[in-house]
């Protein structure tokens, strides 16, 4: 079984460009999480969706990031225009739906965006 | 891979050493938490997890320990071995509020296994 898998893994912009990350989650995962890991510091929720439904988007730093779920599969997270700070790791992760989910989400690779 | 901010706490242990790492967590209605692996170049990797009703959990060559009073978790890993090297986070949140396992992260240890 595939794992979550994200694109791309590294990604170098400038500031003030913009930058499409995508998650595929694992198959049958209606869950769907946003992470990312600044230089040095915890990994910070972002979002989450169930389905194609934001649940929760507290974690969203500002309104420069945009994050979808189209007909509930894949995601895509979007920064637009990017900016220093943004630069870190984003790292996407699913679940099983609730009646199922023992607590463990399943984590991608991540993608590191560098903004220069 | 990922490289580790210079603020990382580190653990350096020998090969055969059992390695205990702790985190403090600051939630005190959090219910569930989970340690999760991350080497170096990939995500977080679900290593063990404890629900608050439980104060010790054993899985294979670790060990999870709650204590509630002081808000403090630790993992204990048996027998370290050179592919125990990673950063190590532990992480929280409250199932019970209905937040669907939105994680909150500790900053992280790299454990360093020394052959």
């Amino acid at each position: 079984e595939a794992g979550v898998t994200q694109f791309p893994s590294h990604s170098v912009i400038e500031k003030g460009q913009t930058v499409t990350l995508r998650c595929d989650p694992i198959s049958g995962h209606d869950n769907l999480y946003w992470y990312r890991r600044v230089m040095g510091k915890e990994i910070k929720f972002l979002l989450h969706f169930v389905k194609e439904s934001k649940q929760d988007e507290s974690g969203m730093p500002n309104n420069r990031f945009l994050a979808e779920r189209t007909g509930g599969t894949y995601s895509t997270l979007k920064v637009q225009p990017a900016e220093l700070e943004d630069s870190g790791v984003y790292f996407c992760a699913s679940s099983p739906p609730r009646l199922t989910n023992t607590g463990e989400l399943f984590f991608g690779e991540g993608s590191r965006l560098t903004v220069l | 891979g990922e490289s580790v901010g210079l603020h990382l706490p580190t653990l350096s242990v020998q090969e055969g050493d059992n390695s205990i790492i702790n985190c403090a967590y600051s939630n005190s209605a959090s219910d569930y938490f989970i340690w999760y692996k991350q080497e170096s170049g990939k995500g977080p990797q679900f290593i063990i997890d404890i629900r608050s009703n439980m104060d010790k959990r054993q899985g294979q060559r670790v060990t999870v320990l709650l204590n509630k009073t002081v808000k403090h978790l630790s993992l204990q890993i048996a027998a370290t071995q050179p592919g125990d090297s990673a950063v190590y986070f532990c992480a929280e949140t409250r199932q019970s509020g209905g937040s669907n396992y939105k994680l909150t992260f500790g900053k992280g240890t790299l454990l360093t296994v020394n052959p």
